[in-house]
């Protein structure tokens, strides 16, 4: 299967500052990513859909002043979380498609820890 | 949003075979998918379905009926390392970019 990396993988940070999140597709190109939030024992919930060379899609519900999404190339898309606070704290996936079937491949996810 | 119902929770033994249903209510079907996801880890793509029928692969085989809306994925020879969570997810013609509808997920224990 394609390869989709995602960086950092974990990361603490203080509440009030930003966090940028990477999802690079290795071995292909994505014009589309996505981007998940998962919390304990839960299912994936759609942040939006990230767009190469346009705007992102946004889920009802999720604010995008808060999380920024920049996809500004084939092969990378970024999540700022902005002015984080303690319950932005969750498990962050992107995932990008891949071939005329469109499957989606993952990312190892970002576990966000804000103090 | 989509109706994709999945059981919660499902245990079984090693080397045991088991079956995890998926049931699903979309208008403008287009391609239904599982993967699996370990604790604390990104989910794994494992199958992928768009016609009636079953789709085998190794030791995981994955079966679609359209007309009932109705998947199943089939775990032969459980073992150890099986223990996950597997999510079914669906594809609409209407999606936004083909975006993915989610069930909960089943957490499957295989006991030794």
């Amino acid at each position: 299967g394609a390869v989709v990396s995602q960086h950092p993988s974990w990361v603490i940070c203080k509440s009030g500052t930003s966090v940028k999140i990477e999802c690079r597709s290795l071995d292909f190109q994505a014009t589309t990513m996505f981007w998940y939030r998962q919390f304990p024992k839960q299912s994936l919930m759609l942040m939006a859909t990230s767009n190469e060379g346009s705007k992102a899609t946004y889920e009802q519900g999720v604010e995008k002043d808060k999380f920024l999404i920049n996809h500004a190339s084939l092969t990378l898309s970024t999540l700022t979380v902005t002015s984080a606070h303690p319950e932005d704290s969750s498990f962050y996936i992107c995932s990008a498609q891949q071939g005329w079937k469109n499957i989606q491949y993952f990312g190892a996810g970002t576990r966000l820890s804000v103090l | 949003g989509q109706n994709i119902d999945q059981p919660t929770e499902m245990t079984a033994t090693e080397g045991a075979i088991v079956q995890i249903n998926c049931t699903y209510q979309t208008s403008g079907f287009n391609g239904l998918f599982w993967y699996q996801q370990h604790a604390g880890e990104a989910p794994t793509f494992l199958s992928y379905n768009v016609l009636d029928g079953l789709e085998e692969k190794g030791r995981f085989s994955s079966f679609l009926s359209r007309s009932k809306g109705y998947s199943y994925l089939l775990l032969k020879e459980l073992q150890m390392k099986d223990s996950a969570s597997y999510l079914c997810a669906v594809r609409n013609r209407g999606s936004t970019l083909g975006r993915l509808y989610f069930g909960r997920g089943t957490q499957l224990t295989v006991w030794p």
